[in-house]
């Protein structure tokens, strides 16, 4: 099955911007979607399809896709922002899914 | 309200088995594929296995292939999860998720607490 590719940590300064990558194969063909996980929490589902928020989750998460890559950027990260973010896809195949390593996001 | 909640984590040795389910609530629990995804400590998500809405197709991931079974019954809103020959790489958080295809695929809008599966 193909793989999904992110950064292990990232860093941003409380207020500016941050763009949190995930590449792979799949995503040529799907969609990314993007979660949020806190330390004990279990993962939460903060941007689907080519760029949807769930209900609930702030405007200033966004995502894009360029290629066989999908960003998540977060415009005016607030302390509540940092935790793990992680990208998924069905893989080329359609029959499993993929999920990327994660990224550790600090806000300082 | 929405939720999953998972059931059945110990503490079990290696080659033994252990049923999980997931009890879901607050929907039509008939309409959407479910899926399991695993946490080891300290690590990254891991898609674990899949199955349709109707329980007509599942798919699993390498790692589990042949050992895990996915299973559900829509009659009493509950998916499991049959791992069998349990290895101490199995040891992780195990999730249920709900995956609305609605709005894409993948897109997993609905997950439980998790319930921990050690294997020692």
């Amino acid at each position: 099955s193909s793989e999904l590719t992110q950064d292990p940590a990232v860093s941003v300064a409380l207020g500016q911007t941050v763009r949190i990558t995930c590449q792979g194969d799949s995503l040529g063909i799907y969609y990314a979607n993007w979660y949020q996980q806190k330390p004990g929490q279990a993962p939460v589902l903060v941007i689907y399809g080519k760029n949807n928020r769930p209900s609930g989750i702030p405007d200033r998460f966004s995502g894009s896709r360029s290629g066989n890559t999908a960003s998540l950027t977060i415009t005016g990260a607030q302390a509540e922002d940092e935790a793990e973010y992680s990208c998924n896809s069905w893989d080329s195949s359609g029959n499993v899914v993929v999920f990327g390593g994660g990224t550790k996001l600090t806000v300082l | 309200q929405v939720q999953l909640v998972e059931s059945g984590g110990g503490v079990v040795q290696p080659g033994r088995s252990l049923r999980l389910s997931c009890a879901a609530s607050g929907f039509s629990f008939s309409s959407y594929g479910m899926h399991w995804v695993r946490q080891a400590p300290g690590k990254g998500l891991e898609w674990v296995a899949v199955i349709w809405d109707d329980g007509s197709n599942k798919y699993y991931g390498d790692s589990v292939k042949g050992r895990f079974t996915i299973s559900r019954d829509n009659s009493k809103n509950t998916l499991h999860l049959q791992m069998n020959s349990l290895r101490a790489e199995d040891t992780a958080v195990y999730f249920c998720a709900r995956e609305d295809t609605a709005v894409t695929r993948g897109a997993f809008d609905i997950w439980g607490q998790g319930t921990m599966v050690t294997v020692s």
